[in-house]
């Protein structure tokens, strides 16, 4: 089955903690994004990543980090510096270039701060 | 900046009637995106809209785009309730080709009442 998997699906940090969160795909897809969605709220764009060893902010990107090594795999570290980090994280992937494809989400990282 | 506005922001309709969310962008797209969100859950993609006067139809939902007027619409007939849940468009600008950004409304939260 291709899909999009996040792990963990639920996850507590104490705060000054770093966390990663897992993101694979196995569609093959060229791009993926980072998102947090806030409740009631709609989606926001922390990272992406168009090609393998490279990424550019999104829109929220303080007190996050991303690396891209495997074109499968783009993992999110929440850092210390996140002041308010708890909300649902979604991942997505996309194929191609040329902007015509539609985004595809994973089930999402719940992330709690105690 | 891109904004896009959806209304109404929450709707309760009765099964079996018909209604329409509008979801209105600020720049010039001719690609936009509908989602479905479960309460808890990801977000699952219902149409892909790539060009002025698309049409797409899947079972009681049909959606469409008007780029000159900078407006889609998602149309519900007949509503079930099956049909609960939140509805997001998302917009890619003209400018972002090959470099897709999804910005993300903020969101329809939809309740069927029987």
């Amino acid at each position: 089955d291709g899909g999009i998997t996040q792990s963990p699906k639920y996850l507590f940090r104490k705060e000054g903690q770093n966390v990663t969160l897992s993101c694979e795909q196995n569609l093959n897809h060229d791009a993926m994004y980072w998102y947090r969605q806030d409740p009631g709220q709609g989606l926001r764009l922390i990272y992406y990543s168009q090609i393998v060893n490279d990424f550019q902010k999104g829109d929220i990107a303080e007190g996050y980090s991303v690396s891209r090594e495997k074109k499968e795999s783009f993992p999110l570290t929440v850092t210390s510096a996140q002041k308010n980090p708890t909300a649902f994280y979604l991942c997505a992937s996309r194929a191609g270039t040329s902007g015509y494809n539609e985004q595809f989400f994973g089930p999402g990282t719940r992330l709690t701060v105690l | 900046e891109l904004k896009v506005e959806q209304n109404p922001l929450f709707l309760s309709m009765q099964e079996g009637k018909n209604y329409t969310i509008y979801c209105n962008y600020s720049t010039t797209s001719d690609r936009l995106y509908w989602y479905r969100q479960d309460p808890g859950k990801s977000l699952e993609s219902l149409f892909v809209l790539l060009s002025n006067g698309a049409v797409k139809q899947e079972g009681r939902l049909m959606a469409s785009l008007d780029t000159k007027a900078r407006l889609s619409t998602l149309h519900i007939t007949a509503a079930v309730h099956d049909l609960s849940a939140t509805y997001f468009c998302a917009v890619d600008p003209i400018s972002n080709f090959g470099n897709e950004k999804l910005t993300f409304g903020t969101g329809t939260r939809l309740t069927i009442i029987p």
